[in-house]
């Protein structure tokens, strides 16, 4: 069973901070990519990386691709409240149409 | 530009019963995923439908199986409901042609209590 672990599961961190999500497998992935998803809402794309070591910017998150495309982190620079959500890894092996979401990551950023 | 819809956005069943969840796709879109995202997890793959055929399916027992019409649209259906299956279901449409990096679409889900 293909598995994504996500750490941590909760965070709690004031407006400013810096904080880093990592996803992990055991997996070689194609392809993977960030979500975020808020209550009541359906996960949204926030990114897609494919090449090992890849890192893609979005304003204020940075996204890398581990060299081996097993696993992937996501930084945030000086979280806003905005930013609260469920964040969420999701990964695709070579010859599927299945993608494997994480655990999830679930982000509150206080004002 | 309409994007994901589903239906119903919450149900209450009892356990034995069956359930019929809904939904439609992004426009222009021709592939059709569903998800079952238990409280606090991540969402679990159930099936994907594309050209009205089942193409890959997840862990799930035959219990849960679908449907793809050939408007796109699509059913998931869940006979002899058990308390575990209480979940946010999430329909989540792509494009067939953008294999393993296109973007997901997904609904807001529709919300199953079985008691």
């Amino acid at each position: 069973t293909q598995l994504l672990e996500q750490s941590p599961q909760f965070l709690s961190i004031q407006e400013g901070e810096n904080l880093t999500v990592y996803c992990n497998s055991s997996s070689v992935f194609s392809s993977l990519q960030w979500y975020r998803q808020e209550p009541g809402e359906g996960p949204v794309l926030l990114v897609t990386v494919v090449t090992g070591g890849e890192v893609k910017k979005l304003k204020r998150l940075t996204f890398q691709f581990g060299d081996a495309r097993k696993d992937s982190s996501l930084h945030i620079t000086a979280a806003q409240p905005g930013d609260t959500g469920l964040y969420l890894c999701a990964g695709v092996t070579s010859g599927t149409y299945k993608y494997i979401f994480g655990t999830g990551t679930r982000l509150k950023v206080l004002a | 530009d309409a994007g994901v819809t589903q239906s119903p956005t919450h149900l209450i069943k009892t356990r034995g019963q069956q359930v019929t969840l809904r939904c439609s796709p992004k426009s222009g879109h021709d592939t059709v995923s569903w998800y079952q995202q238990a409280l606090g997890q991540g969402p679990q793959f159930i099936f994907q439908y594309y050209e009205e055929e089942e193409r890959q399916r997840g862990n799930f027992p035959d219990r849960f199986s679908g449907h793809q019409f050939p408007n796109y649209s699509s059913e998931l259906n869940v006979n002899a409901l058990l308390l575990g299956d209480s979940a946010l279901y999430l329909c989540a449409s792509s494009l067939a042609g953008t294999g393993s990096t296109g973007e997901l679409f997904f609904g807001e889900g529709s919300r199953l209590t079985v008691l």
